[in-house]
């Protein structure tokens, strides 16, 4: 079973420019969500997608926006790049929506966007 | 909306000990998943433990285990028999059981430190 994974691993970009990260959810899974974590804090939710629809957003401009493809990978974009958006961004998977136990979020490894 | 606090930034623990870390949350629901999760530098969130708000009976995995007290919405963390490979971030994380609010709400983590 291949698990979650991001890429790329790290990126440096410049304020204002558009970025686009992307990540393959693990075997059988068809929720996404990606999550923003600053440095020396918590994971904080931007959105999640199901079966390619967005469906619930965190507190994030919509200059963050997000696909996912019919094999379930997912893609968080982020254009006008500022200063504050430099952290580590996760993307978790699941199998689904539905509150059981089974659905558990699984993570990969993340990727470190450093904003100059 | 839900938050989760966690009031140690830090704790240190000797190889072989025990060590317990605190997590507090705040919530109108009564049906919902606690979780701790470890983050080692390598930097991908790992599930170490999930506990279910309608179970009375604490979770337990291995060396890990928790003191779920709901009515004081307190969860704490107790590592047992600690070894080197413990040393990490540690995050408590809610989420809502029902409907589609699968999203995770983070604590702000404890960084774990084990000695020889």
């Amino acid at each position: 079973e291949t698990g979650v994974t991001q890429s790329p691993t790290h990126l440096i970009k410049t304020r204002g420019q558009q970025v686009t990260l992307r990540c393959s959810s693990q075997s059988g899974h068809n929720t996404v969500s990606w999550y923003q974590q600053a440095l020396g804090q918590g994971p904080q939710f931007i959105f999640q997608y199901y079966r390619e629809e967005e469906n619930g957003r965190g507190n994030f401009p919509p200059r963050f926006s997000g696909l996912q493809f019919p094999n379930y990978s997912s893609e968080l974009n982020v254009n006008a790049l500022e200063l504050d958006d430099s952290a580590l961004y996760l993307c978790a998977s699941s199998r689904g929506l539905a509150g059981g136990s089974s659905y558990e979020q699984y993570f990969g490894p993340g990727t470190r966007l450093t904003v100059t | 909306a839900q938050t989760v606090t966690q009031s140690q930034p830090e704790m240190s623990v000797q190889e072989a000990e025990t060590v317990t870390l605190s997590c507090t949350y705040d919530t109108s629901e009564s049906d919902y998943y606690l979780f701790w999760y470890k983050q080692p530098p390598s930097r991908q969130m790992i599930l170490v433990i999930r506990q279910e708000a309608y179970k009375q009976q604490n979770a337990t995995e291995n060396r890990f285990s928790v003191n779920f007290q709901k009515a004081a919405k307190s969860f704490s963390l107790k590592i047992s028999d600690s070894q080197l490979g413990d040393a990490a971030m540690y995050f408590c994380a809610y989420r809502r059981r029902a409907g589609t609010a699968s999203k995770l709400t983070f604590g702000t983590g404890t960084r774990l430190q084990v000695t020889l």
